[in-house]
């Protein structure tokens, strides 16, 4: 089935350090990729989204760009604030084959930010 | 627009009891979802359903687990005699009816569940 793998962490940067989150994806069919972010104690908030290869999404400065020929959807931020300390998850959903939001996590990777 | 509602936010249960979880979806969605999510897991699909109508269950565990989401009023979560294994974050989503390329799926703040 469909699976999504993505680099464990934790990871910790200084403030403003360039951030890469890698995440790959397996899937049969031409699934939606996503981003989530979850601040301490919090729930769950859509930071990004691509629903076709080569898309870009991008917010609040972070960004990953649909890459079909490697399946992966990597999130990138230039220059990291200590607010960006949260998990963060990537996610597909192939609702063009269930009909169906069934949303796939990775396991997160934890993401923590020091002045 | 209040979005995706749950609660409680913390519920605290004894082994044994029963515990339900609410959820009200966004206005204007017709569909829920849940998730849960366990300690040092990620979060996992629980089960989908429309109004009066489980349509994927293929992530709920066979026991003690049920979900229904009536014609009026919120989607409810009901785990029965619980364990402190089910000690974890469910969290709910919804989405709208509609066009199969535009994902508009949110997600509530989540229940986390405490089973002492």
């Amino acid at each position: 089935g469909d699976s999504v793998t993505q680099m464990e962490g934790p990871v910790t940067l200084s403030e403003e350090a360039f951030l890469t989150i890698n995440c790959t994806y397996t899937a049969t069919g031409y699934p939606s990729l996503f981003w989530y972010v979850q601040y301490p104690g919090e729930g769950l908030q859509l930071l990004l989204k691509a629903t076709k290869a080569d898309d870009k999404g991008s917010n609040k400065g972070f960004e990953a760009t649909y890459r079909k020929e490697t399946t992966s959807f990597h999130l990138e931020k230039g220059s990291v604030q200590v607010s960006d300390s949260a998990v963060y998850f990537c996610a597909l959903s192939d609702r063009m084959k269930t009909s169906y939001d069934k949303v796939i996590f990775g396991p997160g990777t934890s993401l923590s930010v020091i002045p | 627009n209040a979005g995706v509602m749950q609660n409680p936010r913390h519920l605290v249960r004894r082994r044994g009891q029963e515990a339900r979880l609410r959820c009200s979806p966004m206005k204007g969605h017709s569909h829920v979802y849940w998730y849960r999510q366990l300690p040092e897991e990620g979060l996992k699909f629980m089960v989908y359903l429309q109004k009066e109508n489980i349509i994927d269950e293929s992530g709920m565990p066979k026991e003690r687990f049920s979900a229904e989401f009536p014609k009026e009023g919120p989607s409810i979560l009901r785990i029965q005699q619980v364990v402190r294994g089910d000690s974890a974050a469910y969290f709910c989503a919804s989405s709208p009816q509609g066009d199969p390329q535009l994902y508009m799926t949110l997600f509530g703040p989540g229940t986390r569940l405490t089973v002492l």
